[in-house]
C-alpha cells in the first residue's frame, strides 16, 4: 500500500532542544494527522489539520499542512524525556470515513 | 477523545488454528472501523475498511478468507486470522471512526493486539 515519506527516521537529540520532522507526498491529501505511538501501544492523535496552510499548536508541539496539500511538518519545542516515542504523519485523502495513509515514523530518543 | 478498546490485548496460538479480535468502539457509534496491521520497527498498514452492516473492503495482497472481518453492530468489529501462521505473527490495530460527539468525523486508535504465532 502506499506510505508517506516521512524524515527524519530517526532522531537523537539533547532534552531542551527543539525538534522538526516533515512529511510529503506526490498527491493531495484534504487531512493531515500526526500521532504518537508508545511501545505496544496504539498510535494517539497530536495534532489534526484540516485546511492547507493552518498551522496548529498543541503545548509544545506545532503543526502545518502545507500549502500545496502535499505535505506537513511536526516541530516539537523545548523536549523532554517523555517526548520519546515514534511519530507518524497520516494523510486523509477525503474527509469522513476514509482510510488514513500513514508515514514510515519517525524514531525520537531524548538524551536527559 | 472518544474510547476504543481491544481485546485480547495480547495472544499466542499455535500454528493452524483461529484467532478472533474484537474491537470496540465504547461511548460512540462506529460507522466504519479500520484494520491495520504493525511490523516491528514499521508503520501501520491498512488491512480492510468496514462499515456496520456491509462486507469489508480488503486492500490488495490482503486475503479476505485469511483475514475475516465481521462488523454487525456499530460498537464492534471483529477480525478473525483463520489457520493462522507465523508470518501472521504482528500487531494489529484497529481504527473506529464516528462523530463521537464533535461536529467532525473522527477515527479513534485502539490499544492494538499483539499476536504471536509459535
Amino acid at each position: 500500500g502506499q506510505q508517506l515519506n516521512q524524515s527524519p527516521q530517526s532522531m537523537f537529540i539533547q532534552e531542551g532542544e527543539d525538534v522538526s520532522m516533515n512529511c510529503t507526498s506526490s498527491s493531495i491529501f484534504n487531512t493531515w494527522l500526526w500521532y504518537k505511538q508508545d511501545p505496544g501501544e496504539g498510535p494517539v492523535l497530536l495534532i489534526a489539520l484540516y485546511k492547507a496552510g493552518e498551522l496548529t499548536s498543541n503545548g509544545r508541539l506545532t503543526a502545518q499542512f502545507g500549502i500545496t496539500r502535499k505535505d506537513s511538518f511536526l516541530n516539537i519545542s523545548a523536549s523532554i524525556p517523555s517526548d520519546v516515542g515514534i511519530y507518524f504523519c497520516a494523510g486523509q485523502r477525503y474527509s469522513g470515513n476514509t482510510p488514513l495513509v500513514f508515514g514510515k515514523g519517525t524514531r525520537l530518543s531524548v538524551i536527559a | 477523545g472518544a474510547v476504543v478498546s481491544q481485546h485480547p490485548s495480547w495472544v499466542i496460538c499455535k500454528s493452524g488454528t483461529s484467532v478472533k479480535i474484537e474491537c470496540r468502539s465504547l461511548d460512540f457509534q462506529a460507522t466504519t472501523m479500520f484494520w491495520y496491521r504493525q511490523f516491528p520497527k514499521q508503520s501501520l498498514m491498512l488491512m480492510a475498511t468496514s462499515n456496520e452492516g456491509s462486507k469489508a473492503t480488503y486492500e490488495q495482497g490482503v486475503e479476505k478468507d485469511k483475514f475475516l472481518i465481521n462488523h454487525a453492530s456499530l460498537t464492534l468489529s471483529t477480525l478473525t486470522v483463520t489457520s493462522a501462521h507465523p508470518e501472521d505473527s504482528s500487531f494489529y490495530i484497529c481504527s473506529a471512526g464516528g462523530l463521537a460527539g464533535h461536529v467532525t468525523y473522527e477515527q479513534y486508535f485502539g490499544p492494538g493486539t499483539r499476536l504471536t504465532v509459535t
